[in-house]
């Protein structure tokens, strides 16, 4: 049983295209993350939500609590953007998605 | 502000020996979580330490274990290990707790023979 599900796995887009990655979970959460691991293993935080919607950049996440989902947006898509994206859940402990493992090409 | 620090970063152990590994969090941040991520199980928390306490497990046997220190260092111990256990192990701090933004370390990469 996977308390977070993510998709789609594997993901390939052309530079500038807009990208949405999609997680739904199934448990009562704190909050929900997502995270951007470069290959070599570091992973970043990229956002923590626990409701509504977030920007940072060409980067937008939004959460919709009671559908238990959540997206991450990519606007005007970028090389440097490709990397995996995993989403997390956090209550009682971390519950993480398989990733979605973004290639853009110039 | 130095990033969280995992040493080593690499090691190779054979099976049935221990392992410890260390994780340093950002200056100030008390909270400390250990992750294993591997290929096929992608990630998975282990542990989450709080002022010395743990705090949170995850679903890993007796065999994996860890501690906080008074200055917030953490260490985790795996004994008797098993090929399985070969993985990225992943430390994060956080200010306070689990469910506040997450500071990963680069990871200590281990290898079971």
């Amino acid at each position: 049983k996977n308390e977070v599900e993510q998709s789609p796995q594997n993901l390939t887009a052309q530079e500038g295209e807009f990208i949405t990655i999609n997680c739904s979970y199934s448990v009562g959460i704190s909050a929900l993350h997502w995270l951007q691991q470069h290959p070599g293993g570091g992973i970043v935080s990229l956002f923590m939500l626990s409701s509504g919607k977030k920007k940072h950049g060409r980067l937008i996440a939004t959460i919709n609590i009671q559908e238990k989902h959540s997206s991450l947006h990519i606007t005007a898509s970028h090389p440097r953007d490709s990397a995996v994206y995993i989403c997390a859940i956090s209550g009682n402990q971390f519950y993480f998605g398989t990733g979605t493992s973004l290639t853009v090409i110039p | 502000k130095a990033g969280v620090t995992q040493t080593p970063r690499y090691l190779i152990k054979t099976r049935g020996q221990q392992v410890t590994l260390s994780c340093s969090p950002i200056s100030g941040h008390r909270s400390v979580s250990w992750y294993q991520q591997t290929p096929g199980q992608g990630l998975q928390f282990l542990f989450e330490y709080f002022s010395e306490t743990q705090r949170n497990k995850g679903n890993f046997p007796g065999r994996f274990s860890g501690r906080q220190f008074s200055n917030s260092r953490s260490e985790m111990n795996v004994s008797t290990l098993e090929l399985g256990d070969s993985a990225l192990y992943l430390c994060a701090s956080s200010l306070l707790a689990e469910q506040e933004t997450q500071y990963f370390g680069p990871g200590t990469r281990l290898l079971v023979l």
